[in-house]
């Protein structure tokens, strides 16, 4: 098993431009996460999935959209990128979201916008 | 968001000393976790607590939920060089998008 994987490890975007970021796992689980980590801020969370078809918004989705169009996989969207968007993103799954509910983190995506 | 408050920031140790990091909020939570992250990776479950009061350990490491459900910390005893790394604690209420982190320790080990 690979676990979570997240492609791809590094990307360097200048201001307005766009990109995806591609987030798969192989557990068969139903919940998926992304997260944005900066220095001193640990990780927030950008958008999650419940299921497959499902998304929606948590602590700081402004910037970025997301689609879970097959249960393993799940996007993260970049429409028009901006400085401020420099960051590491983590994407992480679970069985499920409360109690026993580990979430397992792919091992991130370093972004820098120009 | 919630805020997670996690002290100290940074620690700087000798090999086989004991170590100890704490995690307050200004929120209840029904779940404390604790997670490492290695250089260049995702942050990796350490201990989960699920009950105020709960002491649980996992080899060297030990951590508690405090009564308050507000705190909770972590111990690490006799560390070694691959202790090595950041420690977050994470606060979890219910539903998906309620997992929140603190700002997480960094550990270094001096052999």
């Amino acid at each position: 098993n690979a676990g979570v994987t997240q492609t791809p490890k590094f990307r360097v975007l200048k201001t307005g431009q766009s990109m995806t970021l591609l987030c798969a796992q192989d557990m068969n689980h139903e919940y998926m996460y992304w997260y944005r980590q900066d220095p001193g801020m640990g990780l927030r969370l950008i958008h999650y999935s419940v299921g497959e078809g499902t998304t929606a918004k948590g602590e700081v989705p402004d910037g970025y959209n997301v689609s879970r169009l097959k249960k393993q996989n799940f996007l993260l969207g970049l429409e028009s990128a901006a400085p401020s968007q420099t960051s590491v993103y983590f994407c992480a799954s679970s069985y499920r979201a409360l109690r026993g509910g580990e979430q397992f983190f792919g091992p991130g995506t370093r972004l820098t916008v120009l | 968001g919630q805020q997670l408050n996690q002290s100290p920031q940074s620690m700087f140790i000798q090999e086989g000393e004991d170590v100890s990091m704490n995690c307050t909020s200004s929120s209840i939570f029904n779940t404390w976790l604790w997670y490492k992250q290695d250089p260049g990776e995702g942050p990796v479950l350490l201990i989960a607590l699920y009950k105020a009061g709960e002491l649980t350990s996992n080899g060297r490491l030990t951590a508690q939920f405090g009564i308050t459900r507000k705190d909770s910390f972590l111990n690490i005893s006799a560390s070694i060089p691959s202790d090595v790394g950041i420690y977050f604690c994470a606060g979890q209420g219910t539903g998906a998008n309620n997992l929140f982190f603190g700002t997480g320790t960094r550990l270094t080990v001096i052999p």
